[in-house]
């Protein structure tokens, strides 16, 4: 069964500083990945997607991941954070079936101090 | 604008009762599903529908109901059998191809009084 992983349930960062945030999956062949963003109260908006090819992709809002095989990883980065980025992160799996096989994270809320 | 359109986006519902969210999409997708999202769970999938007139048992589906009658439209119905309604409710669509991405509804918050 796939899984994922978000180690980190609460990061706070200083406006300006980098921002990486962990997303770990388990699955038996390449999935397809997501990071979303929410805002309390909202839905969820598509940040970035990997499907295939290359393996460092970029997404909406400056953010961009890198999906590593080797770990098992898809970590969600930005160099410079913005108060507006604070929010609630997920990252998502899909397996073959479609999305209806989707699993998501349980999210990594980050807070951004002036 | 295309887009999914979730209502209402407060709901307040007594103990004993039914209650019906709605789901409304204009992205001509074939694929709808409804999620429950708790604090520290992420999303859970209720059901989902991958063409009109058929649905599918996602995750959680115990408590809810739903319909598909038109392409558009992909209510849930969450009936007096669950126990525990009180969530933040959303409703995503997707194309019907494997390597593709849901766009999600912004939300309802269901609470039991």
């Amino acid at each position: 069964a796939q899984s994922v992983t978000q180690p980190d349930i609460h990061i706070t960062v200083s406006e300006g500083a980098s921002l990486e945030l962990r997303c770990n999956y388990s699955y038996g062949a390449t999935p397809y990945l997501f990071w979303y963003v929410q805002s309390p109260g909202q839905g969820l908006q598509l940040l970035l997607k990997y499907f295939s090819g290359d393996t460092l992709v970029q997404g909406i809002k400056g953010f961009e991941a890198e999906f590593k095989r080797s770990q098992s990883s898809f970590n969600l980065r930005k160099p410079s954070v913005h108060w507006s980025d604070a929010a609630e992160y997920f990252c998502a799996v899909v397996g073959i079936g479609g999305y209806q096989k989707v699993t998501f994270g349980i999210g990594t809320k980050l807070q951004v101090i002036p | 604008d295309g887009g999914i359109t979730q209502s209402p986006k407060y709901l307040f519902r007594k103990e004993g009762q039914n209650v019906t969210l709605s789901c409304e999409q204009n992205l001509n997708h074939d694929a709808m599903y409804w999620y429950r999202q708790d604090p520290g769970q992420g999303l859970r999938l209720i059901y989902y529908s991958q063409i009109v007139n058929d649905f599918q048992k996602g995750d959680i589906a115990e408590g809810y109901s739903v319909s598909r009658e038109k392409k558009e439209s992909f209510p849930l119905t969450v009936t007096s059998a669950q126990k525990n309604p009180t969530a933040f409710y959303l409703c995503a669509s997707s194309t019907s191809k494997e390597n593709t991405e849901a766009f999600f509804g912004q939300g309802t918050r269901l609470t039991v009084v």
